[in-house]
């Protein structure tokens, strides 16, 4: 068990819905990263939270949304779904020292995912 | 671009053998590299991390080396195990100006081993 909490574990929907994906990292850790995993595809940076505010974006789609509480939880908004938006939705959490640059040794923990079809 | 390619693709090797992943990659400028080994609609779990200075790396019967001179990585399995059949994903990260880690993703190598 990595520590990193994510919910729900399966979710089937139809296209044009929206959903949400919420992931709680572990303790003491305040940055949350999502990641996109697509059917024997690599995994897919999305986006980057760190206590609170957003600090990176990668392959992000302008449909999905995400954004990181005051508790350090983190939802992932999709919405307009498609069928191409099946894929598994991991969540990973670290621990970014504030104001001092990433150890190199820092590690990223990553949740059991969401497996989202979109049917 | 950063980029982080693997191979082979896919790999299937009988119980007991040894085998041998290759990551290579571009990304600059380096911090570290970290091999994950992901079972199947599971959550990547980390096997080894290093950093510029280091050029081997054990954990268990998984040994990682690293030649930042030819940007290389391998991943050496010894006496697989059925449970060693999963994804074997390389992960380089590099430092970017505001001292946080831009990751990369490999796309993984598939292992497969039979009895």
């Amino acid at each position: 068990d990595s520590g990193v909490t994510q919910t729900p574990k399966h979710l089937i929907t139809a296209t044009g819905q929206r959903v949400t994906l919420r992931c709680s990292p572990r303790s003491g850790d305040l940055s949350v990263y999502w990641y996109q995993q697509s059917l024997d595809q690599g995994l897919q940076f999305l986006i980057h939270y760190y206590n609170g505010e957003e600090r990176a974006k990668g392959n992000i789609l302008e449909r999905f949304s995400a954004q990181q509480f005051p508790d350090l939880h983190s939802e992932l908004n999709l919405s307009s779904l498609e069928l191409g938006d099946s894929a598994l939705y991991f969540c990973a959490s670290s621990v970014v020292p504030t104001g001092t640059p990433l150890t190199s040794r820092t590690e990223a923990f990553f949740g059991q995912g969401t497996r989202l079809t979109v049917v | 671009k950063n980029q982080v390619e693997q191979s082979p693709q896919s790999l299937i090797i009988l119980e007991g053998k040894n085998c041998t992943l290759q990551c290579n990659y571009t990304v600059s400028p380096f911090s570290n590299l970290r091999w994950y080994k992901q079972d199947t609609g599971r959550g990547p779990v980390s096997l080894t991390i290093m950093t510029f200075s280091e050029n081997t790396k054990s954990n268990g019967r998984y040994t990682a080396t690293l030649d930042a001179d030819t940007k290389q990585s391998s991943l050496h399995i010894t006496a697989s195990q059925l449970s060693d059949s999963a994804s074997y994903i390389c992960v380089v990260s590099a430092m970017n100006s505001g001292g946080y880690q831009k990751v990369t993703f490999g796309t993984g190598t598939k292992l497969q081993v039979i009895p």
